[in-house]
Order: C-alpha cells, then structure tokens, then sequence
C-alpha cells in the first residue's frame, strides 16, 4: 500500500540554524499539508499545498517556515532560524483531493532545537 | 474557538468494549475522524463519518455522531491488546478544504 514517507526520523538541530524536513507524499496525490505536534501539546495543522501554491496556512506558520515543491516527488518544509519552541514532531500529509478527502500522514519528522 | 476534546486516558479490560469520546465546539464541521497513533508511528486514519450521518460501523468500529450535542464517540468492539494507541478525534470544517483540527488525544490501554 502507498505510503507517505518522512527523513529524516529524527532532526537535532542549534537554535538560529536552518532545518530542511522532507516528505515523499503518495506518488498521485496532488494536496499536500504539514502539520507538527509538540510534545503534550495538539496535532496543529501549518500549511496546505497545491498546484505549488500555499492554499491555507495557520497563524504558527509565519515568515520563518517555508514549502517547497522542488521536483516531481519531494515536499519540503524549511524553517529558516530555528527556535527553542520549534522543537516538535512534524508530520506530512497528502491526499488526492480536498475537502475532507482523507488525508494519510507520514511517520513525522521530530526535530530538537538545542 | 477550535476546541475538540477528548478525555485524556482509557483504561479497559482485553475483550471488554472501548468507547472514546470527543466533544466539538463548531456546527458546521463536515467531516469527523477518528486517528490512531501507535508509538513511534504517523497518524494511522481509522475511520470517518460524514456530518449528516449519525451512525458508521466498520467491523469491530462503531462510530456515533450526535450534531445536535456535538458529541463524537468511538466503540471499539472486543479490545486487543493491538488496540493499544492513542486515539484522536478530528474535524474538517466547512470554511476550511484541507485544515484538520485535532483533539489532545485518547491513549487507550488494555489490561489482561
């Protein structure tokens, strides 16, 4: 069964510094979304994505983060200058249309900013 | 607001019955969701329900909507101990395509 897949699994990073977190969504989905998980805290939706264009985005993803689509088969999410309060469990999603068509989410990616 | 909530723990006997509930705050939710999450795993999708159903069973899963309370639950038939795992209410709602809200999450364990 297609799966969506996440690297890498565990990103230790010093706070200032860039972080790259990549996603290979499922090969024929055309959304794509990242959301990320404090630790104790919510699952918290960050960004949706489509036709390579941010299609939604919530009030956490400010300036700092970024998407990208940088070929046929990657979904990336940058964080430019890294926080403490970055650190989280990020997780990917895709799904082959929206409105509520089912969304199927990678392992994540759990980041810690030192 | 965004609030979906959901106790926080679940403790029940191995072969007894599971039932998780969630309550959400906004009427116009169209689609409600049920997620587990095993250690160290994504968010495994188990199920869903469409706002104008009040009722979906998926074999040992039993989904039960009541809109008019808000009130979201998940009955899991004959529990194993492969149930282990928290268990998150979700919902999409109509003013938002592709923005799941979650709730804290349900971590059920079973006991022999």
């Amino acid at each position: 069964e297609p799966e969506v897949t996440q690297t890498p699994s565990h990103q230790v990073t010093q706070m200032g510094q860039e972080v790259i977190l990549r996603c290979v969504p499922i090969s024929n989905h055309l959304y794509f979304y990242w959301y990320r998980q404090i630790l104790g805290q919510k699952v918290e939706f960050l960004v949706s994505f489509y036709n390579n264009e941010i299609s939604e985005k919530s009030e956490i993803f400010d300036d700092q983060f970024s998407v990208e689509r940088p070929d046929g088969s990657n979904f990336t999410l940058k964080i430019r200058s890294t926080k403490l309060e970055d650190s989280a469990m990020y997780f990917c999603a895709s799904s082959l249309t929206s409105g509520g068509d089912t969304q199927y989410f990678g392992p994540g990616t759990r980041l810690t900013v030192l | 607001g965004e609030d979906v909530e959901q106790s926080l723990f679940l403790s029940v006997r191995e072969g007894d019955s599971s039932v998780i509930n969630c309550t959400y705050t906004d009427s116009s939710s169209t689609y409600l969701y049920w997620y587990k999450q095993e250690p160290g795993a994504g968010l495994q999708l188990l199920t869903y329900i469409f706002s104008n159903m009040d009722m979906k069973q998926d074999q040992r899963l039993t989904v039960l909507l009541n809109k008019k309370d808000k009130h979201l639950s998940l009955r899991i038939a004959d529990t194993q101990t492969g149930d282990s795992a928290i268990y998150f209410c979700a919902e999409i709602r109509a003013s938002s395509a592709s923005k799941i809200i979650f709730g804290s999450g349900t971590r059920l364990s079973i006991r022999p």
